[in-house]
Formats: C-alpha cells, structure tokens, sequence
C-alpha cells in the first residue's frame, strides 16, 4: 500500500531534550516536506527536500533540521525543543514533474507533539 | 511568497453546489493551484490541481481566471462527508528555494 508513515504519533517532552519525529515513503517521491499545523494559522511549511542531500527552508524552519540522506527518509529534528514548538506536524511526499512543479503530495498521518 | 486568502468558513445544504474562492494575487509564473480536504486528526487530502482556465475530475472542479490572481474551488452536490476543512495551495519549488504556502483554510459544513 503506497503510504507515507511518521513515528511517534504521540509524543510529550521537556524543553531542550533533542528529539526526532521519522517520516519514511514507499512510492519512490522525489520531494518530501515537513508542515506543522496550529489553530488559527493552517499549514505552514517547515522544510522540504526535492531529492537526496538537497534540503530547502519553509516558511517557519527556526528551530528544526532536516536530513534526506535517503530517498525515502526525510526525519525531522528538533535540536532543543521549547514549548512554541508545541503543535500538530505532517509529512508529505510527492513526485516532481517537469522538475519543478509539485503533483499530489500525499500527507502522513501526524505526529501530535507537545513540549513543557 | 505567493500568499493565499479564503473565506474563513462557508455553510451549505446537502445537495447544493459549493464554491470556494482563494486570493493569490502574486502568483508567480510558475506556481500551480492546489486544493486539499482535512479532515478532525488526518493528514490533507489531495483533491485537485490547475495551472489555468478549467480543470474538472470525479469529484470537483477548478476554475482559474486569466490572470491567475485566483481560482474558484467547486463541488457538486455535497453531503454530509463533504464536511471538512479545504486549503489552496500556491506554489512551484524549484531549486532556488521556493517554500509552498497553504492558505489558513476554510472550514465548511454541509447541513442535512
């Protein structure tokens, strides 16, 4: 079944203890993204990665890093998480057509993260 | 950044026609239109895609007038499960660092 997956579902921690929330694809995407979701502010995008080792800010990457050491792989991470990164986060893959334009990105199933 | 606005929410009744329009008025060149269905605790939904004029598939259409500067989202007839919040997408990445941007969305609610 052609899935995009995220681990943890659910995750609570403590200010400035480094996490990693994975995100893995089995449709062979070039491009992958992060979004974290708020009330009030909709989708907002974090980082995203049209290909292998080519990594890209979003629009609100302050406080996270990404890594595409692998097609399917796109973790993101959180160095020293504080409690504004309190939120409802997303990957999302997609294929690249004319290698520009995004096609459908289909979205994983999110990761609820809270930080106190 | 090619910033998007839709109306907040929308009511309608089962059965009706729904039309969602989004603002881009610096829309590039380049960037195609989006739209994605979420529903309470799931990922979006892809519903469809356009670059310009009309863009029609199994379940909505996408009108885009000439200068790009909008596009209009419609469902048929909708129902109950049609409930959902509906994000425009502005955006074509390319290599020279081209975040996407959703539009906070707007919630509709479909009555019986």
């Amino acid at each position: 079944e052609a899935q995009v997956t995220q681990n943890p579902r659910y995750l609570i921690t403590v200010t400035g203890k480094k996490l990693t929330v994975t995100c893995s694809q089995n449709m062979n995407h070039e491009y992958m993204s992060w979004y974290r979701q708020d009330p009030g502010l909709g989708l907002r995008q974090i980082y995203y990665s049209m290909n292998v080792e080519v990594t890209d800010k979003g629009d609100v990457p302050e406080g996270y890093k990404v890594s595409r050491k692998e097609k399917r792989n796109f973790p993101l991470i959180l160095e020293s998480p504080s409690p504004n990164q309190t939120s409802l986060y997303f990957c999302a893959s997609s294929f690249l057509f004319s290698g520009r334009a995004i096609g459908e990105q289909y979205f994983g199933p999110g990761t609820r993260l809270t930080v106190t | 950044l090619a910033k998007t606005t839709q109306p907040i929410s929308m009511d309608s009744y089962e059965g009706q026609e729904v039309n969602i329009t989004c603002s881009h008025n610096n829309i590039a060149t380049n960037d195609y239109i989006t739209w994605y269905q979420q529903f309470p605790s799931q990922g979006p939904r892809f519903i469809i895609q356009g670059y310009k004029t009309k863009v029609t598939n199994e379940v909505a259409s996408l009108f885009i007038p000439a200068d790009r500067k909008s596009s209009t989202l419609s469902l048929p007839r909708v129902s109950l499960s049609d409930t959902a919040v509906y994000y425009c997408l502005v955006g074509a990445p390319n290599s020279g660092n081209t975040p996407l941007v959703f539009g906070k969305g707007t919630r509709l609610s479909v009555i019986a």
